[in-house]
């Protein structure tokens, strides 16, 4: 069962305005979040993070929110370039109970200029 | 980058054959993971270290076993490939828990 959750498989904006890429997750014990980026034909890099203890992380162009209560978290990208084109996965673990990082199957963004 | 190194990076084979994936890191790293990505799926975790010779399953783990006897090499058996197994492989390493996982460029496998 999909613990991790990214129910638009792709998005397109325009460059110059905001991409929002949402993630929601199912399991409470979740406590730290992930967001990488892919190009095709490379390994996926990582972007951003976020701690269960924060609602949010800002990093340049990019900032996280969280919302445990929803089990929601969303990755904002202001301005939109279009090297931003590429597939965003979120990714979630639980510090208690084993090592793995689960991965939502991903959001293809495309931004035009 | 931390120093992940994935080999081969392409294979055709056929099926019923064993295949071997490798993955070596330069980081010390102590946690080392195998996922495969196919296309409607995402990432999933086949199996995953957390220290020499301390393995354990994901939840793809059906048909592949690892290996882990030194701490910069993490082995992907197929021992029987199947059609079902072709997809993109990727190692990933992580320093410690509750810190981001690095990724290498991914092995192409075809299983024909």
């Amino acid at each position: 069962d999909q613990q991790v959750k990214q129910n638009s498989p792709s998005l397109s904006v325009q460059e110059g305005r905001i991409s929002i890429l949402n993630c929601d997750y199912t399991n409470s014990m979740f406590d730290y979040f992930l967001w990488y980026k892919k190009y095709p034909a490379e390994g996926p890099t990582f972007l951003i993070s976020i701690s269960s203890i924060k609602d949010k992380n800002e990093d340049g162009r990019f900032t996280v929110f969280l919302n445990k209560s929803a089990k929601h978290l969303s990755l904002h990208i202001v301005p939109s370039q279009p090297g931003d084109s590429a597939v965003y996965f979120c990714a979630a673990s639980a510090s208690n109970s084993g090592y793995a990082l689960n991965f939502g199957k991903g959001t293809s963004l495309l931004v035009t200029p | 980058d931390a120093g992940i190194t994935q080999s081969p990076r392409h294979k055709v084979t056929e099926t019923g054959t064993p295949v071997t994936l490798r993955c070596h890191q330069t980081e010390n790293h102590r946690y080392m993971y195998w996922y495969r990505q196919d296309p409607g799926h995402g990432l999933r975790l086949i199996h995953y270290s957390y220290g020499v010779k301390d393995t354990d399953k994901g939840e793809v783990s059906d048909g592949y076993s690892v290996s882990r006897s030194k701490t910069e090499d993490f082995l992907l058996t197929l021992e029987s490939a199947t059609s079902s197994q072709t997809s993109v492989y990727f190692c990933a390493t992580r320093r410690g828990t509750n810190e981001k996982l690095f990724f290498g460029s991914g092995t192409q496998l075809s299983v024909l």
